[in-house]
Order: structure tokens, then C-alpha cells, then sequence
């Protein structure tokens, strides 16, 4: 069964440094998102794209974020000047754009900040 | 996108029917009820999902009430690898439409 795949799958930073987490989407799906989920709390949205675009993106999405499509596989997500407070579990997803549209996740990027 | 609101938690014993409700009071006619689960800190898991109709796949089947309001998901034949949480969500197919995750509801399978 196709996967989201995520790398690394787990990252230690130290604070103040830049990080890049990598997804490999499902092969013909074309809608991707990033969640995020701190220890012991509820899987947040951080931003949906498509088409080379941000669809929506939560209040967390700042400026300290951003995303990025470099290639026709990868779908990746940047953390610049990282705070302790980022320590998280990061999900990629995606889903197709008809039919049953359903969102698939990958295992997650754990990423801790030191 | 509609609220939900399950359970904050249930156990089931082992190869008993596990029996997950959902309540949507407020969901409109395009939004479809999705079911997704978390085991520990992996990553969510799909499992089914439905507009009005009854469904069933390899994994559970999801009974929705005629008025839509409620459904509820079901574990036929629970197994130890079934605890999680489970999270029911309700989400327009329409576009790159996010799933939007409450606190779901904590299942433990009891031997």
C-alpha cells in the first residue's frame, strides 16, 4: 500500500538553528499538509498547499516556517531560527485532489529542541 | 468545519465488539464523517469514513444516524493492537479541506 514517507525521524537542534524536515508524498496525490503535535496534546494544522501554492495556514504558520516543493517527490517543511517551544512530532500528509480526497499521514519527524 | 464531541475515554475487553460514538449535531450536507486513529505518537491512521450511508472496510464499519447527527464506530472483534485514541472528524471533500483534530477518544483493550 503506498506510504507517506518522512525523514529524518528524529532530529535533535539546538536552539536558534535551522532545521528542514523531508516528506515523499504518495505518488499522485497532489494536495500536502503539515501537522504538528507537542507531547501530550492534540495534532495541530499547520498549512495545506497545492499547485506550487499555500492553500490555508494556522496562526502557528508564521514567519518562522515555510514550505516548499523543490522537486517533483519531495514536499518539505523549514524551521528557521528554532525555540524550544518547536520541540514537537511533525506529520506530512497528502491526498489526491478528486474522488475520496482522503488525507494519509506519515510516521512523523520528531524533532527536539535544545 | 463541524465540531465533534466524543468521549474522553473507554475500554473494551478483547474480542468484544468495540463501540465508539460521535456526536455532530451541527454538520452540514457536504461534510463527510471521517475516523482516524493514533497509535502512541505515530503518525494518524485512516480507517473510514462516510456521507449518510452505513459503511464497512477491512478494518471497521461507521453507522451514521438518519439525521446525520451521530454515528458511531465500530471495532468488530477488538484486539490488544486496537487501543489508541480514535478521533472522529467531520470535513467537507471539497479541495485541500483540513482535517481539524479534537481530543478523541482514548480506547483501551483490556485482555
Amino acid at each position: 500500500e503506498p506510504e507517506v514517507t518522512q525523514t529524518p525521524s528524529h532530529q535533535v537542534t539546538q536552539m536558534g538553528q535551522e532545521v528542514i524536515l523531508r516528506c515523499v508524498p504518495i505518488s499522485n496525490h497532489l494536495y500536502f499538509y503539515w501537522y504538528r503535535q507537542i507531547l501530550g496534546q492534540k495534532v495541530e494544522f499547520l498549512v495545506s498547499f497545492y499547485n506550487n501554492e499555500i492553500s490555508e495556514k494556522s496562526e502557528i504558520f508564521d514567519d518562522q516556517f515555510s514550505v516548499e516543493r523543490p522537486d517533483g517527490s519531495n514536499f518539505t517543511l523549514k524551521i528557521r531560527s528554532t525555540k524550544l517551544e518547536d520541540s514537537a512530532m511533525y506529520f506530512c500528509a497528502s491526498s489526491e485532489t478528486t474522488g475520496r480526497n482522503t488525507i494519509y499521514f506519515g510516521e512523523g519527524s520528531w524533532l527536539t529542541v535544545v | 468545519d463541524a465540531k465533534t464531541t466524543q468521549p474522553t475515554s473507554m475500554d473494551c475487553a478483547e474480542g468484544r465488539a468495540a463501540n465508539l460514538p460521535c456526536n455532530h449535531s451541527t454538520i452540514s450536507g457536504n461534510e463527510y464523517v471521517y475516523w482516524y486513529r493514533q497509535i502512541h505518537s505515530q503518525g494518524p491512521q485512516y480507517i473510514i469514513h462516510g456521507l449518510k450511508n452505513n459503511e464497512t472496510n477491512e478494518m471497521a464499519s461507521l453507522i451514521i444516524t438518519e439525521d446525520r447527527k451521530s454515528s458511531t464506530l465500530i471495532l468488530p472483534h477488538a484486539t490488544l493492537r486496537d487501543t489508541a485514541v480514535y478521533y472522529c472528524i467531520v470535513r467537507s471533500n471539497q479541495g485541500a479541506q483540513k482535517l481539524v483534530f479534537g481530543q478523541g477518544t482514548r480506547l483501551t483493550i483490556n485482555p
